[in-house]
């Protein structure tokens, strides 16, 4: 079965340089949520967006920006980047509709982003 | 205090034995729960999902949630060494489907 795809799966980046993060979330699935997950924490929640419009919105610095596309993709924008923005990058989808619950996510590989 | 709270262990058994995890929660307008298992360095992998109060069972693994008490476990049955990972319950009031995790136990299952 398909899953959740994300883009890199690793990037090293300088400080206060920017990095975009993709995610392709699972065919027919029209909800993506984002998560951080630092070392050793659990999994903390971004953003999430709907049919293309932002539907919450979590603990995400204002540096950080994120949308979805017309074909249901994501990408989150991160800016100014600093050192404890070293984390793993969560992508998850879930279906709106259908037999499955929406709160049925399924979670992607993760990016994990190294800022030096 | 955070929202859910969860034993980080590490709890380790031998194969075979049966393990139970728990977390707790805070809010009751919680009305969805999860467990996702997560192998180091990977995406979590939902493992049961449960509506309000009950257990539900799929193979060697069942779920319970105590709504009235706020208390939420999950029961793994003749463990495996393959079962070793972090196991992480998660809750959400269904709004958004916006996860709140609980910090995740790390069980190691020794052959």
């Amino acid at each position: 079965a398909a899953g959740v795809i994300q883009s890199p799966r690793h990037l090293i980046k300088e400080k206060r340089e920017t990095a975009t993060l993709k995610c392709y979330p699972i065919p027919r699935h029209d909800t993506v949520y984002w998560y951080q997950q630092g070392p050793g924490q659990d999994p903390q929640f971004l953003i999430s967006f709907y049919e293309k419009m932002q539907s919450d919105k979590g603990s995400i610095p204002d540096r950080f920006s994120a949308q979805q596309f017309s074909d249901y993709h994501s990408e989150l924008n991160m800016s100014s980047l600093e050192l404890g923005d070293s984390a793993l990058y969560f992508c998850a989808s879930s279906p709106r509709q259908g037999a499955e619950s929406q709160e049925t996510q399924y979670f992607g590989p993760g990016t994990r982003l190294l800022v030096l | 205090q955070k929202e859910v709270e969860q034993d980080p262990g590490p709890l380790s058994v031998p194969e075979g034995a049966i393990v139970s995890l728990n977390c707790t929660y805070s809010n009751s307008a919680f009305q969805y729960f999860m467990w996702y298992r997560q192998y180091s360095r990977k995406g979590p992998e939902l493992l049961m999902y449960t509506y309000s109060s009950g257990n539900k069972e799929d193979g060697r693994f069942t779920a319970q949630v105590d709504k009235s008490s706020k208390y939420i476990s999950l029961f793994i049955r003749d463990s495996q060494p393959s079962d070793s990972a972090t196991y992480l319950c998660a809750v959400t009031s269904g709004n958004t489907g916006k996860l709140i995790f609980g910090q995740g136990t790390t069980l190691q299952v020794k052959p």
